[in-house]
C-alpha cells in the first residue's frame, strides 16, 4: 500500500462544477503539499499546510491531522484546471522537502 | 527569475550510452533534488543535496550518480543508460535544509528515452 494515497485517479467535469480531490497518508508528516503538473510542463506548488485550511483564488486546500487526509477543492472549475493535481508528504523523521508523493489525479474540465 | 532551469528537454539515448542532466537555481537555496516520474508512479527520490558539498542517496539511486558542483548546480549523470531508466527527470530546490516545512521548487522536466 502506497504511503500516499489520492482519489480519484481520473476525474472529468463540466466547467463550473465544483471539484473534490482527496489524499490519504499514512505516515507521520510535518507538512502536505498540493502541486499542479500540466501537460508537458513542470511541476508548480499551490499549496503547503500543517493544519486547517488555506485559500488562494478558486482553490481550497484542507487537511485533517488525526484522520490523515487532505481535501483539494476548486470552485467555479474552468478548462484552465486541466491539468494533474498531486498530493505530497514532508515526513516528520526528515528535514528539507525531501517529499513522498501520490500518483496524481488527472482533472479534465470540459467547457 | 527563472527559479529552477534543467537541460536538456528532451533527449534520446542509445542503451550504454552515458549523459548528464544540469540543473541550476537561482534562489540560493541550500538543498537540491532529483526525481523521477514513472506513469502509473508517484515522483521518486533518486539523490538529494541537503547542502552544498553534501550528497545522499533517494529511494531509487542504482545507475545513477550526483554532483553538486556549487550551490547553484546540481547535475545527476547516468553512466551506462537502460532502458528502465527511461522516465521523466525533475529537478527541485528548497529553502534552508532544518526548515521542515519548506515549499519545494520545480524544473520543467527532462523526458529521456533511452533505447
Amino acid at each position: 500500500k502506497n504511503e500516499v494515497e489520492q482519489s480519484p485517479q481520473n476525474l472529468t467535469a463540466q466547467e463550473g462544477e465544483f471539484i473534490t480531490i482527496n489524499c490519504s497518508y499514512s505516515v507521520g508528516i510535518s507538512a502536505l503539499h498540493w502541486l499542479q503538473q500540466h501537460p508537458g510542463g513542470g511541476i508548480v506548488s499551490l499549496f503547503m499546510l500543517s493544519s486547517g485550511k488555506k485559500k488562494h483564488g478558486r482553490l481550497i486546500a484542507t487537511i485533517n491531522i488525526q484522520e490523515k487526509h487532505s481535501s483539494l477543492h476548486i470552485t467555479a472549475s474552468h478548462p484552465r484546471d486541466s491539468a494533474v493535481y498531486i498530493c505530497a508528504v514532508s515526513r516528520a523523521e526528515t528535514s528539507g522537502s525531501r517529499l513522498t508523493f501520490g500518483e496524481g489525479t488527472q482533472l479534465t474540465v470540459n467547457p | 527569475n527563472a527559479g529552477v532551469t534543467q537541460t536538456p528537454k528532451f533527449q534520446v539515448l542509445k542503451t550504454g550510452q552515458s549523459m548528464t542532466l544540469q540543473c541550476a537555481q537561482d534562489m540560493n537555496h541550500n538543498s537540491m533534488y532529483w526525481y523521477r516520474q514513472d506513469p502509473g508512479m508517484g515522483l521518486r527520490l533518486i539523490y538529494y543535496s541537503a547542502s552544498e558539498g553534501t550528497t545522499d542517496k533517494g529511494e531509487v539511486p542504482n545507475g545513477y550518480n550526483v554532483s553538486r558542483l556549487n550551490k547553484r548546480e546540481f547535475s545527476l549523470r547516468l553512466e551506462s543508460a537502460a532502458p528502465s531508466q527511461t522516465s521523466v527527470y525533475f529537478c527541485a530546490s528548497s529553502d534552508v535544509p532544518a526548515r521542515r516545512n519548506t515549499e519545494a521548487f520545480f524544473g520543467q522536466g527532462t523526458r529521456l528515452t533511452v533505447v
